[in-house]
């Protein structure tokens, strides 16, 4: 199957700091990446849609000043988190899906980067 | 509204029982696929059946059924003979059109499910 990785896997940082989370779809082409974001014991919230090469489609109340998200090429996505305070702390998934001969439009996940802002 | 509703947030099963995990879901999209995703504490999400709007069958993935009635907008989860590995947290979510992979998911709120030996 079609395998996501991410990195780093954790990440502790100071208030104030900025943060990257890497996204890379190891043994595919990903023509869309998502971002989402999910406190301890809830669902998961979608940030942010993705496509190579285009600017990322944010999600309502999601900062995108705040939450810099670049799909430079289709095997990559990054998300930066700027100026990190403490209710940044979260566990960030990432999932990428592309279009091609699988017939349920399948989202890939990552196995999430857990962000913990001091 | 809600498009994805998950009424149960916790579930018990003895081993190697059956479980349901409900689901009900709100779209006008005539067009739309619904999945399962196991989550284990680790915090990986682990696709388990997906069930297409258009799909005449129930899907079947081993031990997992997804028990689809399109009229009542639900796609109940049904795990056979649980196993222990089996608890996790499940989510149930929706994916609204067919545009080749673009469109995105919406999740339900979620079911811990935990099986007692």
């Amino acid at each position: 199957g079609a395998v996501v990785s991410q990195h780093p896997s954790r990440v502790i940082c100071k208030s104030g700091t900025s943060v990257k989370i890497e996204c890379r779809s190891l043994d595919f082409q990903a023509t869309t990446m998502f971002w989402y974001r999910q406190f301890p014991k809830q669902s998961l919230m979608l940030m942010a849609t993705s496509n190579e090469g285009s600017k990322a489609t944010y999600e309502q109340g999601v900062e995108k000043d705040k939450f810099l998200i670049n799909h430079a090429s289709l095997t990559l996505s990054t998300l930066t988190v700027t100026s990190a305070h403490p209710e940044d702390s979260s566990f960030y998934i990432c999932s990428a899906s592309y279009s091609g001969d699988h017939s349920y439009n399948e989202q890939f996940f990552g196995p999430g980067t857990r962000l913990t802002v001091l | 509204a809600q498009k994805i509703t998950q009424t149960q947030p916790g579930m018990f099963v003895q081993e190697k029982e059956a479980v349901t995990l409900d689901c009900t879901y709100d779209t006008s999209d005539p067009s739309y696929g619904l999945f399962w995703y196991k989550q284990p504490s680790s915090g990986e999400m682990i696709f388990l059946i997906y069930q297409g709007s258009y799909d005449q069958q129930n899907a079947t993935e081993g031990r997992y059924s997804l028990n689809f009635q399109k009229a009542r907008k639900s796609a109940n989860l049904v795990i056979s003979a649980s196993q222990l590995g089996d608890s996790a947290m499940y989510f149930c979510a929706m994916r609204e059109g067919d545009q080749g992979g673009s469109e995105k998911l919406v999740f339900g709120k979620g079911t811990k499910l935990t099986v007692n030996p």
